[in-house]
Order: structure tokens, then C-alpha cells, then sequence
């Protein structure tokens, strides 16, 4: 079958960095994503891997290892706004988009 | 601003009573998404329509039906629902045929069945 690991949750710093891991087994791949939700509203689009590395976007960056099925979002400079779910999917061979449950991540000040 | 836009966004409906939902779309993408999230889970994918082209998630009820009268805008029919069909409703668009294909959501729908 195929799978989406995250954590179910984590708990960070205003100001401090957190790195968010996915592991996936899934039929082919074809890119990997990260979304944004907010508690109550739809997830946004944060970043999109399909070769091996790291891509960097001001705050946040992310990472992929296709020979360990492996992913991670980098967050730095936490601000309180961050406070949201991260949603690991990853696009398998037949071009479907398989979801993680999410990572809940609370940050205190 | 191209965007995704659903309506209502909020819906409250009795058991068994038919409800529609709707979604429309600026970004003039070829595909649109139905999801179904219940909390701290994942997306929970109910069809797609590629263009015109019709797909249907096999575990998907047929208590849920799916509409698209043109390019932007597309409807979720939920025939009868029943109290675990409580949960938010996403829509969201992509164009097939780009590198990346990502897909972009409405701010969705709570519907609540009482």
C-alpha cells in the first residue's frame, strides 16, 4: 500500500528553527509537496520537490531524498503565525497526489 | 486576483436532506478536486474532473455526486447526507500538463449535519 509518515504533532519557539520530517513508500514518484493549513481553512501551497536537495523560500526550505523516500521542511525564525498543520503529498506514478495526515505545529513564545 | 472560490462556507443540513456545494475558479485551470477532510486527518480525495472527463474515486459513496456545467465552475451533490458526512469540503484546481501541476484550494466548505 501506499504511505505518508509525519508526526502528529510538534512544539517549537517563537524565533527558534523546526524541521518537520515525511517518509513516503508509494507507487513512483513524481514530485513531492508541502502545504500550509491553518486551523479551519484550506491548505496553501508552500513548496514543491522533485529532484534530490534542498529548495530554499525566505523562511522556510525543503528537502528530498528519493533513495531514503525522505522529506523535510525547514522553518526558521518561527513567528506565531506559523502555528498550523504541515501537509506532506506526494504525487505516486499514476499522477495521484497521496496525503499525509498532517503535523500540527504549536509555537510558544 | 485568480483564485479558487467556494460557496457556501458554511452549511448546516438535516439528516437525509439533499445539500450543494459549489466551487468556481479564475486561474482558468483544466482540472478541479472534490476533497473531503475530517479533522487532523488527510484530504480525503472524492473525484477530479480532467476538462470534461469525469473521474470517481472507488471508494467514494454514491451518496456524493459531482457536476461540471464548464471550465469554472463545478458542484458537489451530497444526496442524502448522513452525520459522518460532517466535514470539510475542499476544492481545488490545477493545470495538468505543467512540471509541477500543483494544486491550488478554495478556503472550503464546513458542513454540519444535524
Amino acid at each position: 500500500g501506499q504511505n505518508i509518515d509525519q508526526p502528529t504533532e510538534m512544539t517549537a519557539t517563537e524565533g527558534a528553527i523546526v524541521q518537520i520530517n515525511c517518509t513516503y513508500q508509494t507507487s513512483g514518484f513524481n514530485g513531492l509537496f508541502w502545504y500550509q493549513q491553518h486551523a479551519g481553512e484550506a491548505p496553501t501551497f508552500l513548496s514543491y520537490n522533485v529532484l534530490d536537495g534542498l529548495e530554499e523560500k525566505g523562511r522556510f526550505s525543503s528537502f528530498l531524498s528519493r533513495s531514503k523516500g525522505y522529506s523535510y521542511l525547514l522553518l526558521k525564525e518561527l513567528q506565531m503565525k506559523d502555528s498550523a498543520s504541515y501537509l506532506c503529498a506526494v504525487r505516486d506514478s499514476n499522477y495521484q497526489l497521496i496525503w499525509g495526515a498532517g503535523t500540527k505545529l504549536i509555537i510558544k513564545p | 486576483d485568480a483564485m479558487v472560490i467556494q460557496n457556501p462556507r458554511y452549511q448546516v443540513t438535516q439528516f437525509g436532506k439533499p445539500v450543494t456545494l459549489s466551487c468556481s475558479q479564475t486561474l482558468n485551470h483544466n482540472v478541479m478536486y472534490w476533497y473531503q477532510q475530517k479533522s487532523s486527518q488527510a484530504p480525503k480525495l472524492l473525484f477530479h474532473y480532467y476538462d470534461k472527463d469525469f473521474n470517481n474515486e472507488a471508494d467514494t459513496p454514491d451518496n456524493f455526486q459531482s457536476r461540471r456545467p464548464n471550465t469554472s465552475f463545478c458542484f458537489l451533490d451530497i444526496r442524502s447526507p448522513g452525520l459522518g458526512d460532517a466535514a470539510m469540503y475542499l476544492c481545488a484546481t490545477s493545470r495538468a500538463g505543467l512540471a509541477t501541476d500543483t494544486q491550488y484550494f478554495g478556503p472550503g466548505t464546513r458542513l454540519t449535519v444535524l
